[in-house]
């Protein structure tokens, strides 16, 4: 059961112009997600994050919009640079038995940022 | 703060051998976790520690895996007679700070090669 969905394997875009990066969730208990950057051979950096109290949170040119109701969140990033090009995972967390933050990863999307 | 440290960054085992990774977290977190990834796959969850309490063990953690974080600081994962599906990156995080969400900080992780 993936509680945490991203449907786009890749997406390649022009640079200079938007990207658009969809992550879905099916945990309703999900109440923190957190987008995480990753280079080959290194680990997940933190990019982003968004309290479920929040629909929008925004840190220079990346944006992060959740809506709830359709358990639905997008990482938007412009303007869109070569240097962004690596793969992109969306994480959630929520309420846990012994009080953790783990979070619970979709299988990440590819991005290609073309010059 | 030097960031998530990991070692070895790579290791090759033969099928049967037990092997142990080591993770030292950011200095001040007292939260501690372990995840593996395999190729096309998001990190997934394995263990938590705060402080020198495990807390939380995923049901993939089998009879044998066995983590430790015996004061508090540095924590092991030792898988034994080792087979071939452990082939993975294994990753460590830590979180801390005074709120409940926090973004988790990767290591860039040991990848285990079973032969």
């Amino acid at each position: 059961d993936q509680q945490v969905k991203q449907n786009s394997p890749s997406l390649s875009v022009q640079e200079g112009r938007i990207s658009i990066l969809n992550c879905d969730y099916t945990n309703s208990m999900f109440d923190y997600f957190l987008w995480y950057k990753k280079y080959p051979a290194e680990g997940p950096t933190f990019l982003i994050s968004i309290s479920s109290i929040k629909d929008k949170n925004e840190d220079g040119r990346f944006t992060v919009f959740l809506n709830k109701s359709a358990k639905h969140l997008s990482l938007h990033i412009v303007p869109s640079q070569p240097g962004d090009s690596a793969v992109y995972f969306c994480a959630a967390s929520g309420p846990s038995q012994g009080g953790s933050e783990k979070l619970v990863f979709g299988k990440g999307t590819k991005l290609t940022v073309n010059p | 703060d030097t960031g998530v440290s990991q070692n070895p960054r790579h290791k090759i085992t033969k099928r049967g051998q037990n092997v142990t990774f080591r993770c030292d977290p950011i200095s001040e977190h007292n939260r501690l976790y372990w995840y593996r990834q395999t190729l096309g796959q998001g990190p997934e969850f394995l263990t938590y520690f705060q402080n020198e309490a495990q807390l939380e063990k995923s049901r993939l953690l089998s009879d044998r895996f066995s983590a430790e974080r015996p004061k508090g600081s540095f924590s092991t994962l030792e898988i034994q007679r080792t087979e071939q599906g452990d082939s993975a990156m294994y990753l460590c995080a830590s979180s801390g700070g005074g709120s409940l969400n926090s973004p988790l900080h990767f290591g860039n992780g040991t990848r285990l090669t079973v032969t």
